[in-house]
């Protein structure tokens, strides 16, 4: 069965500090695996985009990474603001179809504290 | 900053009543999609359309329906909403090359049924 775990549900950090969220899936044949950012009320906003060949990717203080043999994704903040609390969300894209379907994990809630 | 806007973003209403949520971008996208979300749940596709008069319903079973007459507008519309029905409901567009596709999301509309 396609999945898509994250890890961990929540997290709560102090400002300035570095963090790491993880992603496990099941999903075959893998496409491409996304990570979003959803702040509270709003829709999800795309980070970064990565596939099969590529095992990084930044976008200012997010770093992504990715490894295709165990199919675990991480995302990487660093110097953490109080802007960052929202929803991360990974979604992971299979080639099954023409249609690229697309599975969602439920997201980590990361709250930053002043 | 994604150009896809939705309205209204908050609707409070009684059971039986009928209501349309609207989903409009600016971005010439061909696909477009409708998600629900419930609180620290993943999104469930529940329709989407590759292009005008294109639709066709996603994994979620739902009661809604959506019709695509014109590129830029994919409204959702439930007959006769029910207490069930409350969520929050994403649109989303995407710009179609599938191994990079990146999905759009609006705010969103969150709905209570009474």
């Amino acid at each position: 069965k396609n999945q898509v775990e994250q890890s961990p549900q929540s997290l709560i950090i102090l400002e300035g500090k570095n963090c790491t969220l993880q992603c496990n899936y099941t999903v075959s044949p893998f496409s491409n695996l996304r990570w979003y950012k959803q702040d509270t009320g709003r829709g999800p906003v795309s980070l970064t985009i990565m596939t099969f060949s590529e095992n990084t990717k930044s976008n200012g203080r997010y770093t992504a990474t990715l490894d295709a043999d165990t199919k675990q994704s991480s995302l990487h903040i660093t110097a953490s603001q109080l802007s960052d609390s929202a929803s991360y969300i990974c979604v992971v894209s299979d080639r099954g179809s023409t249609l690229g379907r697309l599975y969602f994990g439920r997201g980590t809630q990361l709250t930053v504290w002043p | 900053e994604a150009d896809i806007y939705q309205t209204p973003r908050y609707l409070v209403i009684g059971t039986g009543k009928k209501i349309t949520l609207e989903c409009s971008q600016t971005m010439g996208h061909d696909k477009m999609y409708w998600y629900q979300q419930d609180p620290g749940m993943e999104l469930h596709l529940i329709h989407y359309s590759y292009g005008v008069n294109s639709t066709e319903k996603g994994d979620l079973s739902s009661e809604s329906t959506v019709s695509r007459i014109r590129t830029e507008h994919f409204p959702l519309t439930l007959e006769s909403a029910r207490p069930s029905h409350t969520s929050q409901y994403l649109c989303a567009s995407s710009d179609g090359y599938r191994d990079q596709e990146t999905q759009y999301f609006g705010p969103g509309t969150r709905l209570l049924v009474l």
